[in-house]
């Protein structure tokens, strides 16, 4: 049992590259969120979704989207990356019933954008 | 909008001292509270949850009691271990029982406990 595995660990982009971080979840739950951390401003949601083949906007979406076609995967991509866009992104997964609420996190995955 | 105040760190602590770390809300509805933990390189664990007025949540030797009436969650532990150094972040989910919210995060403290 994994739990919420994210790929890859680290990145580094110049401006204007592409690239799709990958988030998996073994616990068959419903929810996932993108988070975005930058120091001194705690985590940010960027996108989220509630089911397979749905995704919402978050506090934060610009320069971002994603997408959830199978309901252990949640991507997010960058479609042009920006230096603005360095920060640590944590996946996270919430199941129903007693675990209402409790998201598990990822490990995360270091981007820096030159 | 909902949010979370948590004290600003670091906080720098003796292994056995006492812990404390002040966390205030704002929030319209009934919300769950939360504390999770950050080890260095490492995502976020969940350390304990209240979802209802004076609740208290427990893990690992700390304490946080649901306050309503000063919409408080404070952290404590009675005696701190080198290992517990780490960031802690007070987080809110909006509805309790409700899932598919995003939790409302606070800044982080980052706790250093010295042998």
């Amino acid at each position: 049992n994994a739990g919420v595995t994210q790929t890859p660990k680290f990145r580094v982009l110049k401006t204007g590259q592409s690239m799709t971080l990958l988030c998996a979840q073994d616990m068959n739950h419903e929810y996932m969120y993108w988070y975005r951390q930058d120091p001194g401003m705690g985590l940010r949601l960027i996108h989220y979704s509630v089911g397979e083949g749905t995704t919402a906007k978050g506090e934060v979406p610009d320069g971002y989207n994603v997408s959830r076609l199978k309901k252990q995967n949640f991507l997010l991509g960058l479609e042009s990356a920006a230096p603005s866009q360095t920060s640590v992104y944590f996946c996270a997964s919430e199941g129903e019933g007693s675990s209402y609420n409790e998201q598990f996190f990822g490990p995360g995955t270091r981007l820096t954008v030159l | 909008g909902d949010s979370v105040t948590q004290m600003e760190g670091p906080v720098t602590l003796s292994e056995e001292a006492f812990l404390t770390i002040n966390c205030t809300y704002t929030a319209t509805g009934y919300p769950s509270l939360f504390w999770y933990v950050q080890y260095p390189g490492e995502g976020l664990q969940l350390l304990l949850k209240a979802t209802k007025a004076d609740d208290k949540g427990s893990n690992k030797g700390f304490e946080a009691t649901y306050r309503k009436e000063t919409t408080s969650f404070h952290l404590e532990k009675g005696s701190v271990q080198v290992s517990d150094s780490a960031v802690y972040f007070c987080a809110l989910s909006p509805y309790s029982n409700q899932a598919g919210t995003a939790l409302i995060f606070g800044k982080g403290t980052t706790l250093s406990v010295s042998s």
